[in-house]
């Protein structure tokens, strides 16, 4: 069945440092991509999306490009602050109901 | 955006009683709604999916009778954990979605701590 890997956390940074977390999916089909975001205490929101190869999700200096070839969706942003840590998931959708998550990566940025 | 709230955030009960908890869709019609569980540490377990006014559609492994879900209306469906035990203890997460919409948008969860 369809599922999503995601790099092992915690993933410690100062801030304004440079922030990749990998991704990689396993599908079936052409899913669709997802970055949800979960900070402390609440639930989950989502970051960004990318439905075909070559989209580019960005949202609050977070970007992720839907690559085909290598089947995945890696989270960067250029200059991560204190408030971006969280939990952060990646997910796929395979247009029906379902949406299947990776693990989580922890993401802790200290000043 | 679309919003979806969870009531109550954290409950505790003790062993053997039934809780409820809602999830509603305050800016939307919610033809369908998602329940997870996710336990500490780990990520979200789809439990069950359902359809307003059809029965929910139980993940493998989970036991409805356990789990009850109401999806009455377009946005509000309710998650009965009936006669709970100290494992249930959980974080519960719904999220939900418009018809023609791939995108589910999740509510901010409810602890749930039986004792």
């Amino acid at each position: 069945g369809d599922s999503v890997t995601q790099m092992e956390g915690p993933v410690t940074l100062s801030e304004e440092a440079f922030l990749t977390i990998n991704c990689t999916y396993t599908a079936t089909g052409y899913p669709s991509l997802f970055w949800y975001v979960q900070y402390p205490g609440e639930g989950l929101q989502l970051l960004l999306k990318a439905t075909k190869a070559d989209d580019k999700g960005s949202n609050k200096g977070f970007e992720a490009t839907y690559r085909k070839e290598t089947t995945s969706f890696h989270l960067e942003k250029g200059s991560v602050q204190v408030s971006d840590s969280a939990v952060y998931f990646c997910a796929l959708s395979d247009g029906g109901n379902k949406l299947v998550f990776g693990a989580g990566t922890i993401l802790r940025v200290k000043s | 955006g679309a919003v979806v709230s969870q009531h109550p955030s954290r409950v505790i009960c003790k062993s053997g009683t039934s809780v409820k908890i809602e999830c509603r869709s305050l800016d939307f019609q919610a033809t369908t709604m998602f329940w997870y569980r996710q336990f500490p540490k780990k990520s979200l377990m789809l439990m069950a999916t359902s359809n307003e006014g059809s029965k929910a559609t139980y993940e493998q492994g989970v036991e409805k009778d356990k789990f009850l879900i109401n999806h009455a209306s377009l946005t509000l469906s309710t998650l009965t954990v009936t006669s709970a035990h100290p494992e249930d203890s959980s974080f519960y997460i719904c999220s939900a979605r418009e018809a023609g919409v791939e995108t589910q948008y999740f509510g901010p969860g409810t602890r749930l701590l039986v004792l």
